[in-house]
Formats: structure tokens, sequence, C-alpha cells
């Protein structure tokens, strides 16, 4: 069990740029969630998936994000023409698909719009 | 809704003592509740969770926590603090029961243990 991975770790961007971010499950996890978390705060739920299927959408994911996950194994989540609001950490969390499963998070991406 | 309150935004405690980290809920139906802890620059690593059962919820690093049904509480504990537990604390509540499972966090506190 590798754990819950995220690609970049770190990025600086230039307002209007799009970013995109990977993360990648825990292996035999069917259940994908991206959280944003900005400072002083704790993590808010952006969307849910259940294998490929997206299911949830949180009204913090403005038409400028879009998040895939198109095998029903890794994760994407992309930001169109980013604003400095956008800055913040965003997680991936990962979870089997039990009632009551636990979450596990990886490492998070810290996005910085300058 | 459901939503957690974290009251305190730190807690100061010396190494050894013991220390609490306080956490309030409010939901409909029964409440699943966890704990995480975020290292500086980390995600979040698990604690426990309180789904049903016993009242007193063990986890990892020897952290415990109670759940209080008539005060709606989920306090989290540990018998003696290490410099090491440095670091802030979420709790956490399931959504909706029958839906995605997606968290609601609280605020965060930090704790702080001095030597």
């Amino acid at each position: 069990d590798t754990g819950v991975s995220q690609d970049p770790r770190h990025k600086i961007t230039k307002r209007g740029q799009n970013v995109t971010f990977r993360c990648d499950p825990i292996s035999e996890h069917n259940r994908l969630y991206w959280y944003r978390q900005t400072l002083g705060q704790g993590p808010e739920f952006l969307t849910y998936f259940q294998n490929e299927a997206q299911l949830e959408k949180s009204r913090l994911l403005s038409d400028r994000f879009s998040a895939e996950r198109p095998k029903g194994s890794f994760s994407t989540l992309e930001i169109q023409r980013t604003e400095q609001g956008d800055s913040a950490m965003y997680l991936c969390a990962s979870s089997l698909g039990a009632p009551q499963e636990t979450q596990y998070f990886g490492p998070g991406t810290r996005l910085l719009v300058l | 809704a459901q939503s957690v309150a974290q009251p305190e935004d730190q807690v100061n405690v010396a190494e050894g003592n013991p220390l609490t980290v306080k956490c309030t809920y409010s939901v409909s139906g029964n409440p699943y509740l966890f704990w995480y802890v975020q290292y500086p620059n980390r995600g979040l690593q698990f604690l426990l969770k309180y789904i049903t059962g016993d009242n007193l919820v063990k986890g990892s690093y020897g952290f415990e926590a109670e759940f209080n049904k008539s005060q709606t509480s989920f306090h989290l504990k540990k018998p003696s603090a290490l410099v090491s537990d440095s670091a802030l604390y979420f709790c956490a509540v399931r959504d909706r029961p029958g839906g995605y499972n997606k968290l609601i966090f609280g605020a965060g506190t930090r704790l702080a243990v001095h030597p």
C-alpha cells in the first residue's frame, strides 16, 4: 500500500493560465474525493467520483474547474483561467466503497497564483 | 445541515501532561465522526473514527476520543502529550446519512506541546 499520491506537490502560475493536478488513489479504492484547503481553514469538499462516474460537485466548483477519472483509477483536476483566489492546497482522498469507510488523504498540491 | 465546531484555535500543553482538543457537532441522524492530523505542508493523516459502539474510541499514536451524544461532543484526548504531537488537528463529520460520504471539517485546532 503506497498511499494516495499527488503531483505536482507545488505549482506556481500566473493569473489566467491553466493548471492540471493529478491524483493516484490507493489501488483498490473505488471512491475518490477532491477537497480544497485555504490558509487557516479546514478542507472543503469539491467533487466525488465512484469509479469513473463523477457523482457530486460542490457549488465551489465553478465552471473554470473540471475533474475527470477516465478509467476509474487516477484523477485529474484542471483549473482554467486561474485567479488569485484559486491559491490553496488541493487535497485528494480515496476510500473503499463501504458505507463506513475511512478517507485517506494524499500530501496535497499547493497552488500559488501570482 | 451537518456541521462541526472546534471552539479553540490553539491549545497549549506541556510535554507529559494530558491533552484535550475539543469538537462539537450538529447532525441529523447518527453521526459518523473523524479526527485527522495535519503536519506542516502535508496532507491529512487519519487518527480515529466513531461510527457506533463504545463511546471511547482508540486510535493511532496513543490518541483516543470520547463520543458524548447528550453534549454532541467528540473530544480528542491523549494521556501524555509529546512534543512531536504538535500539529493541526481537524474534526470532521460525514455528510448526510446515505450520501456520498463527503466530510465536513471544522476549522482546525493548532496543538502546541512545549518541552
